[in-house]
Formats: structure tokens, C-alpha cells, sequence
């Protein structure tokens, strides 16, 4: 039973296009993060929600919308994609200041 | 942000003890030490982590200095599935992970 899934694993799709990402974990966790791994393999912390509230936007171009509709899920929303979006996105949760349990992520990869 | 420094790679031959250094001489008294890896194409995972005293589990051991400026993951028997890379993050609370490069960790039959 996977405790951090996210759907989809790989996603193509054309510059211009609107796409989203889902996450849920069964995990009973109150933080819920998504992350970016560019090709140079960088992660970068993009949100942070704590109990469906966002807790910490970093630079993150305002294209990119997280939603929490519940404690269990993040979804992150992008909009009018662009070649640079092209990334592998993690999502993550966590207990307050426990250790963060990852998705196996999803392969982003816009024409 | 409190940062660390580790080298970019590291080799291990099979079945020996692998010492993975991290330095972070500008950590605060409520950083902890974390250590994540990230295998091959998946998403990282939790080593080990710890505030002032080592720390063992059944992945690794973490050997913390004395005035906490370095620490070290001791891997007691590396395999091949060990190859990844591995990450030292400072954590203050409920503050998200900042990932480093990490050090790429190979692992030789």
C-alpha cells in the first residue's frame, strides 16, 4: 500500500497547456509539500501546506497553483506551460518536524 | 539558511563500511542534522538524523562532532543497492527540507 502516490508518473505535453498533478498519502500526515527536480537534479521546496493551509510559497512563478482539498491531498495545478516547467515534481508529507515520506514523483515534460 | 558542504562523489567497494562526510560549521543550536538519499529514479528517502549525540538505526549510523560543525553517515556494510545520492540537511522544526547537491555515492562489485 503506497503511502505517498502520485498521479500522473509521466506527463507530455504541449507549451501553452493547462495540467495537473495529484498527491495523496495515507499516512495521517498534517504537512504536504511538493518539491522540483530539475535536469541538473536540483530539488527545490516550491509549497508547503500544514492542515490544507499554505504555509510557505517559495519563488514560484504564479502559474503554479497548489490546492488542498483535504488533509490527504495536494494537488498542484500549472498553468500556461512553459519548456522550463519541464521537471520531475515530488510530492511529500510529514508528521510537525518528522521525517518527510516522498512520491516516487512525476516526469514532466513540456514540447 | 544554514548550509552544509559535502563532497560530489564518493566509491565504495561492496560489503565495506562507507563514510560519507558533511560539513555545517555555521549550524545553530536548534538545527538538526538530517540525512536523506535519492536512489536511481525515485524520490528521496529518510536515513537518519540526529541533534548533538550519535545516532544508530537499522540503514546507518550518524557520528556527530563534538561541536557539531561536522558529522558523518557511516554506512556499516555497503551493497549495491546503497548506490544513490545522498543528502546532509540542517532542520530547524517544522521547517521543509533544503536540499543540497549531495554526494553521488557509488557502490563497486
Amino acid at each position: 500500500d503506497t503511502a505517498v502516490s502520485q498521479t500522473p508518473k509521466y506527463l507530455v505535453t504541449q507549451m501553452g497547456n493547462d495540467k495537473s498533478i495529484k498527491c495523496e498519502q495515507n499516512l495521517g500526515h498534517d504537512t504536504m509539500y511538493w518539491y522540483k527536480q530539475d535536469s541538473k537534479k536540483f530539488l527545490k521546496i516550491m509549497f508547503s501546506y500544514n492542515n490544507k493551509e499554505l504555509i510557505i510559497n517559495e519563488t514560484v512563478p504564479n502559474r503554479f497553483s497548489p490546492k488542498s482539498p483535504d488533509k490527504a491531498h495536494l494537488n498542484l495545478h500549472i498553468n500556461s506551460l512553459e519548456l522550463g516547467d519541464s521537471a520531475v515534481y515530488f510530492c511529500a508529507s510529514s508528521l510537525p518536524a518528522g521525517e518527510l515520506f516522498f512520491g516516487e514523483g512525476s516526469r514532466l515534460t513540456v514540447l | 539558511d544554514a548550509k552544509t558542504t559535502q563532497p560530489n562523489s564518493m566509491e565504495s567497494n561492496e560489503e565495506e563500511p562507507v563514510h560519507l562526510p558533511c560539513n555545517h560549521s555555521t549550524i545553530s543550536g536548534t538545527d538538526y542534522i538530517h540525512w536523506y538519499r535519492q536512489l536511481p529514479s525515485q524520490g528521496p528517502e529518510y536515513v537518519i538524523h540526529g541533534l548533538t549525540s550519535n545516532v544508530n538505526n537499522r540503514m546507518a549510523s550518524l557520528a556527530i562532532a563534538e561541536d557539531r560543525k561536522s558529522s558523518t553517515l557511516i554506512l556499516h556494510r555497503a551493497t549495491l543497492r546503497d548506490a544513490a545520492v545522498y543528502y546532509c540537511i540542517l532542520r530547524w522544526g517544522n521547517t521543509p527540507l533544503v536540499f543540497g547537491k549531495g554526494t553521488r555515492l557509488s557502490v563497486i562489485a
